[in-house]
């Protein structure tokens, strides 16, 4: 069964910084990935995903993901993170090639210090 | 556009009580429909999806019962709630674009407190 372990529950950084969170998944062909974020009390909004192409994904609010199939991994990056970057963050696998499920991470919760 | 609308948004009931949270999706057709269960620092729990009217599959055994009486609505029930049932509850649902993709948009969720 497909896996996803987000190893970090909590990372804390100071405003102006860089991030990254980090993502594995444990399945034998290349799933469909994602990340979504969480603030505090509501839905969960879609960051960015990777079908197929290239490695390097953009996404939304100067986010962007690597996926790097050697190491069954997803990055999440930031170059400077911004107060309101604070949030719980996911990521999630899909099989590729049509799954009704996805498979999310337990989540890492991003603490941002000015 | 599509939209995801859930509700309500915030429910306190006494443990033995029933419970109905309603979900309904605008602007696409024949939508996957999920509800997700989050509980404090534990993760996203599925608990029921559904691909079409009336096909409920189930991912956790438990007090909770789900239903899909149109296509786009989605209703997440208890006949007799538990102090275990207080929680975070999310509806979703999926994109399909030749085939299913995964990707999924969440409504705005609704905080269930069992007193």
């Amino acid at each position: 069964a497909q896996s996803v372990t987000q190893p970090d529950i909590h990372i804390t950084v100071s405003e102006g910084a860089s991030l990254e969170l980090r993502c594995n998944y444990s399945y034998g062909a290349t799933p469909y990935l994602f990340w979504y974020v969480q603030s505090p009390g509501q839905g969960l909004q879609l960051l960015l995903k990777y079908f197929s192409g290239d490695t390097l994904v953009q996404g939304i609010k100067g986010f962007e993901a690597e996926f790097k199939r050697s190491q069954s991994s997803f990055n999440l990056r930031k170059p400077s993170v911004h107060w309101s970057d604070a949030a719980e963050y996911f990521c999630a696998v899909a099989l590729s090639g049509g799954s009704y499920i996805p498979t999310f991470g337990r989540g890492t919760s991003l603490i941002v210090h000015p | 556009s599509q939209t995801i609308h859930q509700w309500p948004a915030t429910l306190v009931q006494p443990v033995g009580s029933p419970l109905s949270l309603e979900c309904t999706v605008e602007g696409t057709s024949n939508p996957n429909l999920y509800w997700y269960r989050q509980a404090a620092g534990r993760g996203l729990q599925l608990l029921f999806y559904s691909v079409g009217i009336g096909q409920i599959s189930s991912e956790v055994p438990q007090n909770l019962s789900a239903s899909r009486p149109q296509d786009r609505q989605f209703i997440l029930s208890s006949k007799k709630l538990l102090l275990s049932d207080s929680g975070f509850y999310l509806c979703a649902w999926m994109v399909r674009l030749m085939g299913d993709t995964g990707e999924l948009f969440f409504g705005e969720g609704s905080r269930l407190t069992v007193l």
